[in-house]
């Protein structure tokens, strides 16, 4: 069970926008900013956003996100094949003393 | 750039400790802000946060494997190094190392190794 929650599966068509959800609390997402990783199968994790909103260098700007009390989202939009891999959210939790990833969120372009 | 590399035994015994080192360049530890993570990832399932090591040697861990973990560095050699003990077949997993240089309450992970695969298995 992760302290963050994320939908296990979304489905997009080519072309087309998609949001993935993650839900903290007050002591992580509440409180700190979120970061957003895609890992593509059998890769390691690539950061695609942190601190809430802002994208590294290189960074498809199709990726985007955004965060509201204790909830955050992720935003593609143009949907392509490339983008089919599994997104998780992360954040920094006051009670834990350290980072938190969510469930992952696998995302199937249609 | 920032590189990091894991290595390690791909195979432990239940009980045994596993060592595992992650080699890396282009940042030194000795730095502030800098910190190096680890995390695995169990066949399937999601990412999970094991322990941190900041430039200045504090120690972060995952409380409910905080007993059996240890994460020491070298920054002399750019390595830090994470002993479990007491291995079982649920952490059988693949293990990363990654760089962070921001501070807790905006920490995130920009570099990651390319992961070592521990099966634990007697």
């Amino acid at each position: 069970q992760s302290v963050l929650t994320q939908p296990p599966s979304v489905s997009e068509a080519p072309r087309q926008r998609v949001t993935i959800s993650c839900s903290g609390s007050s002591s992580n997402i509440g409180h700190n900013d979120v970061s957003w990783y895609q890992q593509l199968p059998g890769k390691a994790p690539k950061l695609l956003i942190y601190n809430d909103d802002l994208l590294p260098s290189g960074v498809s700007d199709r990726f985007s996100g955004s965060k509201s009390g204790t909830s955050a989202s992720l935003a593609i939009s143009g949907l392509q094949s490339e983008d089919e891999a599994d997104y998780y959210c992360a954040t920094w939790d006051d009670s834990l003393n350290g980072p938190v990833f969510g469930g992952g969120t696998k995302l199937t372009v249609l | 750039q920032i590189t990091l590399t894991e290595s390690g035994p791909t195979l432990v015994k239940p009980t045994q400790t596993l060592t595992l080192t992650c080699t890396f360049s282009g940042f030194s530890l000795s730095t502030n802000k800098e910190s190096v993570g680890w995390i695995r990832q169990p066949p399937g399932k999601a990412l999970e946060w094991l322990a941190l090591i900041f430039w200045d040697d504090d120690q972060r861990y995952r409380p409910s494997l905080k007993s059996r973990l240890t994460v020491t560095k070298d920054s002399s050699k750019n390595q830090v190094v994470l002993t479990m003990t007491n291995m079982d077949p649920v952490d059988t997993a693949t293990y990363f190392c990654a760089h962070s240089s921001s501070w807790p309450s905006k920490y995130f992970f920009d570099d990651w190794g390319q992961g070592t695969r521990v099966t634990v298995s007697s």
